[in-house]
């Protein structure tokens, strides 16, 4: 079946520093993939949409200078949270469509702690 | 925005026992989903259901949906300890999914 990996899984970083999450699909191409957060004890809230090969669609009341997305093959999308603050630690999750006709593959998460 | 509501939001039964699980959201749809997250993990996709379908089994799941009521219902049959988890719903229209909050459910052994 599709299979997403997503690193690191965890990561501990300082305000003020960026951080990276990777998410690739392993067997099948991805032209879109979909970045959430987390938020303990909550749903997963949308961040934007990124696109192999354009620019992502964020979500309203997303910064997209703060949350880079980068989507520069089929098989890649990556998440940059720059200047990183306390306020930004959370739960991020990947997701992309697997052209399969159910449902969408999900990443199993990175647990992003700014100190 | 967040349209999906699930109920109960926290529901503990006995192994063997069914648990069932409701949703309801307030917009159109092409389909409706319903995932499960374990503690800390990623998103398991369990089944889909499509607008123009109202009843679907996969196992021991068994999800209906009310276009006219704009409601969905999983069933978890015979269930075991290890189906300890969060679900979900999530509305699919053109693309986009949008989750309820969520329903934890504590299956005891």
């Amino acid at each position: 079946g599709a299979v997403v990996s997503q690193h690191p899984s965890r990561v501990i970083c300082k305000s003020g520093t960026s951080v990276k999450i990777e998410c690739r699909s392993l067997d099948f191409q991805a032209t879109t993939m979909f970045w959430y957060r987390q938020f303990p004890k909550q749903s997963l809230m949308l961040m934007a949409t990124s696109n192999e090969g354009s620019k992502a669609t964020y979500e309203q009341g997303v910064e997209k200078d703060k949350f880079l997305i980068n989507h520069a093959s089929l098989t890649l999308s990556t998440l940059t949270v720059t200047s990183a603050h306390p306020e930004d630690s959370s739960f991020y999750i990947c997701s992309a469509e697997t052209g399969m006709r159910d449902g969408y593959t999900f990443g199993s998460g990175t647990r992003l702690t700014v100190v | 925005s967040q349209q999906g509501e699930e109920d109960p939001q926290a529901l503990s039964i006995q192994e063997g026992e069914n648990a069932t699980m409701n949703c309801s959201y307030k917009t159109s749809i092409n389909n409706l989903q319903w995932y499960r997250q374990n503690s800390g993990r990623g998103l398991v996709h369990l089944i889909l259901i499509r607008s123009n379908e109202r009843e679907k089994h996969s196992g021991r799941l068994r999800v209906t949906l009310d276009t006219s009521k704009k409601s969905s219902s999983l069933l978890i049959t015979a269930s075991r300890a290890a189906d300890t988890a969060s679900y979900f719903c999530a509305t699919d229209f053109n693309s986009k999914l949008t989750f309820g909050k969520g329903i934890t459910l504590s299956v005891r052994p």
